[in-house]
């Protein structure tokens, strides 16, 4: 009955390659997130997407494209992959845009080598 | 974007001990919200703030939203081993939610 799952937990890839990371949410939630963690812990978002529209692009490299099939899921796919990918990486939703808390996933550990 | 200016970065204290730590911004959020993230976890909310002013609890925990709507603190009393991990405080408006650099808390037994 997990609430926000995300596969897989670890990815271990060389550069140059293109992975996929996946999210899924049985909460309902209408807006999903995909936020970066750095081995310093500052958590960044990266992405929203609300009802299939994306809300929030940051400055996030154009290698980076979220993929949303239907509102409970929001993949991220990765291509050419870069040894500054590294990180971890959560997927989260929330409910209602605005106030709602974000309730998250357990990461995604990538490793470029 | 807004920045969180969260303190302090850690924290080494005795079990018992209280814990304050606080989020400051330049800009107006609707929300505040403070999670905890243990290793190996995504962050876990605490508490969350919707109103200016509001003071709010979760067991030994505490929360409060600032009146200027640009800070927020979080209090944790008599705290326990199980409180080690990272405390990070959250502020939200409209889609765009962001959170502080996070305070890394060790309790001694």
């Amino acid at each position: 009955d997990t609430a926000v799952s995300q596969t897989p937990k670890y990815l271990v890839t060389q550069m140059g390659n293109d992975k996929s990371i996946k999210c899924e949410q049985n909460l309902g939630h209408d807006t999903m997130y995909w936020y970066k963690q750095d081995s310093k812990k500052f958590l960044k978002i990266m992405f929203s997407y609300n009802n299939k529209e994306l809300i929030i692009n940051e400055t996030v490299p154009n290698r980076f494209s979220p993929k949303s099939p239907d509102k409970a899921h929001l993949n991220l796919h990765i291509n050419s992959l870069e040894l500054g990918d590294s990180a971890v990486y959560f997927c989260a939703s929330s409910q209602v845009a605005g106030y709602s808390p974000l309730h998250f996933g357990n990461g995604t550990r990538l490793t470029v080598t | 974007g807004q920045q969180l200016n969260q303190s302090p970065q850690s924290m080494f204290i005795q079990e018992g001990e209280d814990v304050s730590m606080n989020c400051t911004s330049s800009s107006i959020f609707n929300t505040w919200l403070w999670y905890k993230q243990e290793p190996g976890e995504g962050p876990v909310l605490l508490i969350a703030l919707y109103k200016a002013g509001e003071l709010t609890s979760n067991g030994r925990l505490t929360a409060q939203f600032g009146i200027t709507r640009k800070d927020s603190f979080l209090n944790i009393s008599a705290s326990i081993p199980s409180d080690v991990g990272i405390y990070f405080c959250a502020g939200r408006v409209n889609n765009d939610m962001r959170f502080g650099a996070g305070t890394r808390l060790t309790v001694k037994p």
